[in-house]
């Protein structure tokens, strides 16, 4: 089975600072990877998503994730947090090469952004 | 185009009682899924659909869990009898392509 590791269940970050939300996955097949974003009393949304194409994957509101084989990662950035940041980011893998269909999630990682 | 809508987005039931979720996805989606977020912890996996047949069953905790999916559009999970343990978030997706994935707001069910 797969399995997703957020490291941090709470970050905190002063608006304009560097955003990194960690994520490490275990995988024997090369897998799919999502980050998807909860902000309150709202659905989670797709932020971006790895399927085997370019290793640095540009999402949505600036966004975005590196995959890593080497070090089974998929960490996602933004250059510079704004306070609408301020949401739970969650981090998905596919069960792998013969069903894509299911998906692993982390424990999600809440994100504070401080004025 | 309308995301996934679920109904109700609260509940709050006593333990013994049932209680139906449902899960409208997005129209033309042959895919549908149910997950569960329990106490804060990972969001986990239930079922699949594909139309009406059930894909993949292999996240079902236990029979008190039965989900439907009748002519292939909505879908309906029922808890019966319902456990303390059985509370949490309970999320619905549905999908066109096996690579995303649109969920829809959760339903948060509190068994006391």
């Amino acid at each position: 089975a797969q399995s997703v590791t957020q490291l941090g269940s709470h970050v905190s970050v002063s608006e304009g600072a560097l955003v990194l939300l960690r994520c490490n996955y275990s995988s024997s097949v090369p897998p799919y990877l999502f980050w998807y974003v909860q902000y309150p009393n709202q659905g989670l949304q797709l932020l971006l998503k790895y399927t085997s194409a370019a290793t640095l994957v540009k999402g949505i509101n600036g966004f975005e994730a590196e995959f890593k084989k080497s070090e089974t990662s998929f960490h996602l950035t933004k250059p510079s947090a704004h306070m609408s940041d301020a949401a739970e980011y969650f981090c998905a893998v596919s069960a792998g090469e013969y069903n894509f269909n299911k998906f692993y999630f982390g424990s999600g990682t809440k994100l504070n952004v401080k004025p | 185009e309308a995301g996934v809508t679920q109904f109700p987005s609260h509940s709050v039931i006593e333990k013994g009682q049932t209680v139906t979720l449902r899960c409208d996805p997005i129209s033309g989606h042959d895919n549908l899924y149910w997950y569960r977020r329990v106490m804060g912890k990972e969001i986990k996996f239930l079922l699949h659909f594909v139309k009406e047949s059930k894909q993949d069953e292999s996240g079902m905790p236990n029979n008190r869990f039965l989900a439907e999916r009748t002519g292939g559009t909505y879908s309906t999970l029922k808890v019966q009898p319902a456990e303390l343990e059985d509370s949490g978030v309970y999320f619905c997706a549905s999908s066109h392509y096996v690579d995303e994935q649109y969920f829809g707001p959760g339903t948060r069910l509190t068994v006391t």
